[in-house]
């Protein structure tokens, strides 16, 4: 099934500064990349996806890139500000549920420092 | 709240006992999902389901955990002769269906914890 893997685990910046969080993916047939930000004790909510037919993606200060032929893609946080504090998960599409449903990463806690 | 809704947030239930979750996704979505998230840990898929049909059911289910999704909107998971290992936040999650993966919307999921 799809492995998805993700780094680093725990990232701490400070306000103002960039973070950037990458992630591997297995299946080269993957088409769909989301990414998720679950704050404590809160569901985890959308913050922003990218389909494999784009390279890269921006919502304000948050942006995706995508490197298909590497099996990779990347979330960046530009300006970072105190209420980005979260755990960021990465996901993929899952061979075993015929690409239905999604395989996540173990997260990456940030830490954005006033 | 238009949202995912799940009961009950919490549950507390001791080790051997069944416990019954439910799921009421967002009324236009036709795909249900249910997931497990450990401590530290992204959400584990269990089960899909397609309005009442259960299409996928993770290989590493045990045949303890079984779900229903009888007329295609709310869902039941129950957990029977439950363990300690099935301490954790199970969460549920809806999306439309289309012919490609959309955004999942998960619920606020229901924390077990098994003494």
């Amino acid at each position: 099934g799809e492995n998805v893997e993700q780094h680093p685990s725990t990232l701490s910046v400070q306000e103002g500064d960039s973070a950037v969080i990458k992630c591997t993916y297995s299946d080269s047939a993957s088409n769909y990349f989301p990414w998720y930000k679950q704050e404590l004790g809160k569901r985890p909510q959308l913050i922003i996806d990218i389909r494999s037919n784009v390279g890269e993606k921006k919502d304000q200060r948050i942006a995706v890139t995508l490197n298909k032929t590497a099996k990779h893609f990347s979330l960046h946080i530009t300006e970072t500000q105190p209420e980005d504090s979260a755990v960021y998960f990465c996901a993929a599409p899952s061979m075993d549920t015929g690409r239905r449903a999604l395989t996540f990463g173990s997260g990456t806690r940030l830490q954005v420092q006033p | 709240d238009t949202g995912v809704s799940q009961n009950p947030r919490h549950k507390i239930t001791k080790r051997g006992q069944n416990v019954t979750f439910r799921c009421d996704p967002i009324s236009e979505h036709n795909r249900l999902y249910w997931y497990r998230q450990t401590l530290g840990q992204g959400p584990e898929f269990l089960t899909y389901f397609q309005n009442e049909a259960q299409l996928e059911k993770s290989r590493l289910l045990s045949d303890r955990f079984s779900a229903e999704r009888p007329k295609g909107s709310f869902s039941t998971l129950e957990i029977q002769r439950t363990e300690q290992g099935d301490s954790a936040m199970y969460l549920c999650a809806s999306s439309t269906h289309l012919t490609e993966n959309t955004e999942a919307f998960f619920g606020q999921g229901t924390r077990l914890t098994v003494v």
